[in-house]
């Protein structure tokens, strides 16, 4: 099962920030939070990951609680082609197995 | 740097039949993982190889397998097709180090359908 909680859906308006909350209260000490999104019917698309410092890339910043058992993704200008489910996992240091949930349908309106 | 390639994209087949589906990852990526996604579960973990070895695999029946090869390309093949199986099956490829492990990054996945 997944170890993540999102809400199933969110709206934004283009050109606003999008902030896509995740709960992991179970998460353990050498686990990271992933994220992922899928526009339809593509594969699934890494966006960024961390530990506990936030952490910023081309595509988002992370930014994980203090406690770690929360985290938010933030698109800082989003776009039409923004609009996807977001997934966030919880995944071990080592080890490729991705436990999906249902993530968040993410809608960016004009 | 050419991404995840998956082949064939689209795929039909009947009912009893089998079927292989082939992934060639990003160049220098030796691990392969394969997902399944359907409407009703979501995206469920099939297996992942990692030099020539299945090193994890997912709650999947027997039906399914895989392979990976030695330049890490990899199939995996479904037996005995069921109604159930139509889904898109998606592949993706990582690097692998002992500190841990990297990002993983999807193909386009093959869409099959099972009539």
């Amino acid at each position: 099962d997944a170890k993540t909680t999102q809400p199933p859906s969110m709206d934004c308006a283009e050109g606003r920030a999008a902030n896509l909350p995740c709960n992991h209260s179970t998460i353990s000490g050498n686990e990271y939070v992933y994220w992922y999104r899928q526009i339809h019917s593509q594969g699934p698309q890494y966006i960024i990951h961390g530990l506990k410092n936030n952490e910023t890339n081309e595509m988002a910043s992370l930014i994980i609680t203090e406690d770690r058992k929360s985290s938010t993704l933030i698109l800082p200008h989003a776009t039409l082609r923004d609009t996807a489910v977001y997934y966030c996992i919880v995944r071990a240091k080592y080890g490729n197995k991705l436990v999906f949930g249902a993530g968040t349908i993410l809608r960016v309106k004009s | 740097k050419a991404g995840v390639t998956q082949t064939p994209r689209y795929l039909i087949k009947t009912r009893g039949q089998q079927v292989t589906l082939s992934c060639s990852p990003i160049s220098g990526h030796r691990s392969v993982s394969w997902y399944q996604q359907t409407p009703g579960q979501g995206l469920q973990f099939l297996f992942e190889y990692f030099s020539e070895t299945q090193r994890n695999k997912g709650n999947f029946p027997g039906r399914f397998s895989g392979r990976q090869f030695s330049n890490s390309r990899s199939e995996m093949n479904v037996s005995t097709l069921e109604l159930g199986d139509s889904a898109l099956y998606l592949c993706a490829s990582s690097l692998v180090a002992r500190q841990g492990s990297y990002e993983q990054y999807f193909g386009p996945g093959t869409r099959l359908t099972v009539t």
